[in-house]
């Protein structure tokens, strides 16, 4: 299994410009969320799925779109970019029940905007 | 809302035991989970207690107090590999799906 895959690895775009994040995972999990991580910060959620065609807002999902046709691919969209979503972009997946609630984070797509 | 929050930096030697603390404040609360995150690379999951007590997992051991919201991450025999980034994080059940809210992180580093 590949796990939680992502691409680009990284990506420079200029403001206004705009972009979709790619996110996909073979391990048939119902849930997956994107998740942004600013320097000396902890990860705080943008958007998340809890399967295809259901998707809802996080922390901060204000500048992003998301959508989920299938149960592997959960892309990101950012709308029109701006130096503030500078970050590093990680989307993660998991089982909808456990009793760990692991999430298996992907390799992140670090994005600089100028 | 919720919060949580950990010492920003702790240093040990190789070899020792060091111990990471995490304190919480948070609404629905189903447990405590721990993440390792090497520079540059992404979080993997550690551990998670749901019932107060210690958890152990080789190395690594977790515990939590729920009545003290209050967790730690206990890392024996260090080594210098585990100089890393280590969050504590709660999980939110929400309609199927776990949401995630991660404290700022502790960077440990192990010196010789």
């Amino acid at each position: 299994n590949a796990g939680v895959t992502q691409t680009p690895k990284f990506q420079v775009l200029k403001t206004g410009q705009s972009m979709t994040l790619q996110c996909a995972q073979d391990m048939n999990h119902e849930y997956m969320s994107w998740y942004r991580q600013d320097p000396g910060m902890g990860l705080r959620l943008i958007h998340y799925s809890v399967g295809a065609g259901i998707t809802d807002q996080g922390e901060v999902p204000n500048g992003y779109n998301v959508s989920r046709s299938t149960t592997e691919d959960f892309p990101l969209r950012l709308l029109s970019a701006a130096p503030s979503q500078t970050s590093v972009y990680f989307c993660a997946s998991s089982w909808t029940s456990g009793s760990s609630y692991e999430q298996y984070f992907g390799p992140g797509t670090r994005l600089t905007v100028t | 809302g919720q919060s949580l929050e950990q010492p920003s930096e702790v240093t040990a030697v190789e070899g020792a035991i060091v111990q990471i603390n995490c304190t919480y404040q948070t609404s629905g609360f189903y447990g405590l989970s721990w993440y390792q995150q090497h520079d540059g690379g992404a979080p993997t999951f550690l551990s998670y207690n749901g019932l107060d007590g210690l958890e152990e997992t080789g190395r690594f051991s977790s515990f939590l107090s729920r009545s003290d919201s209050y967790g730690y991450l206990l890392l024996q025999e260090l080594q210098m590999k585990d100089s890393a980034s280590y969050f504590c994080a709660v999980p939110k059940l929400t309609g199927g799906g776990n949401k995630l809210t991660f404290g700022t992180g502790t960077q440990l580093k192990v010196e010789l």
